[in-house]
């Protein structure tokens, strides 16, 4: 496929364990960007990489939230020691232009 | 503080006739502005954006309006389809970092 992948599609975990979630961008795009969205919610900012630099990570919400991007491709999102109100539907997004951003299906976290 | 509002969570319109979807900033900064559809359980479909140095921008069925004075825009469907019934997302981009500060959606049904 050509878009953006996210895995896996639903995550349930207990609080206090670490998840990793990732994204596929769109090949050969350069920036990639996550977000948070909670129910009845537009999208929030979290983070976002141009190739393996991340550039902005003004929007994690505290120091449990990590990402990376190694290779300039593929993006993990790591939360370590889950609390309930990490629940919520994590999206990303590529962009080759900085401008239309295309979003992958995204991952529902659920921590018990 | 939220800087993009869609003031009204649901509109509902006879197939064939005019949609209109409202958005309003306050963010003077915003560079450009982009509107998302989104059905359920899938990610925000890009469908249309506008520059802030432009009024208009027109793409088949969809008309994107902007007034910068007022710090309003507005996305035309015309003529509605069933298959557009969806949540719209107006979604703006500002500053550096390219992030996009979505606003809560609109849920758009267009009956039959």
């Amino acid at each position: 496929g050509a878009g953006v992948s996210q895995s896996p599609r639903y995550k349930v975990t207990k609080r206090g364990q670490d998840v990793a979630l990732r994204c596929d961008p769109i090949s050969g795009h350069v920036s990639l960007y996550w977000y948070r969205q909670a129910l009845g919610q537009g999208p929030e900012f979290l983070t976002y990489f141009n190739y393996e630099a991340q550039q902005d990570k003004s929007g994690l919400p505290n120091d449990r939230f990590s990402a990376e991007r190694p290779e300039g491709s593929i993006s993990t999102l790591t939360i370590q020691r889950t609390e309930q109100r990490d629940s919520a539907m994590y999206r990303c997004a590529s962009s080759q232009t900085g401008v239309t951003q295309y979003f992958g299906p995204g991952t529902r976290l659920t921590v018990l | 503080d939220q800087q993009v509002k869609q003031n009204s969570p649901s509109l509902s319109v006879q197939e064939g006739r005019i949609s209109i979807l409202n958005c309003d900033y306050t963010n003077s900064m915003f560079d450009y502005f982009l509107w998302y559809k989104k059905y359920p359980a899938e990610g925000p479909t890009f469908l249309i954006s506008i520059s802030s140095i432009k009024d208009k921008n027109e793409d088949g069925r969809f008309t994107v309006f902007l007034n910068k004075s007022a710090k309003h825009l507005s996305l035309h469907i015309v003529p509605s389809q069933p298959g557009d019934s969806a949540v719209y997302f107006c979604a703006a981009r500002g500053g550096s970092n390219y992030k996009l500060t979505f606003g809560k959606g609109t849920l758009l049904t267009v009956n039959p």
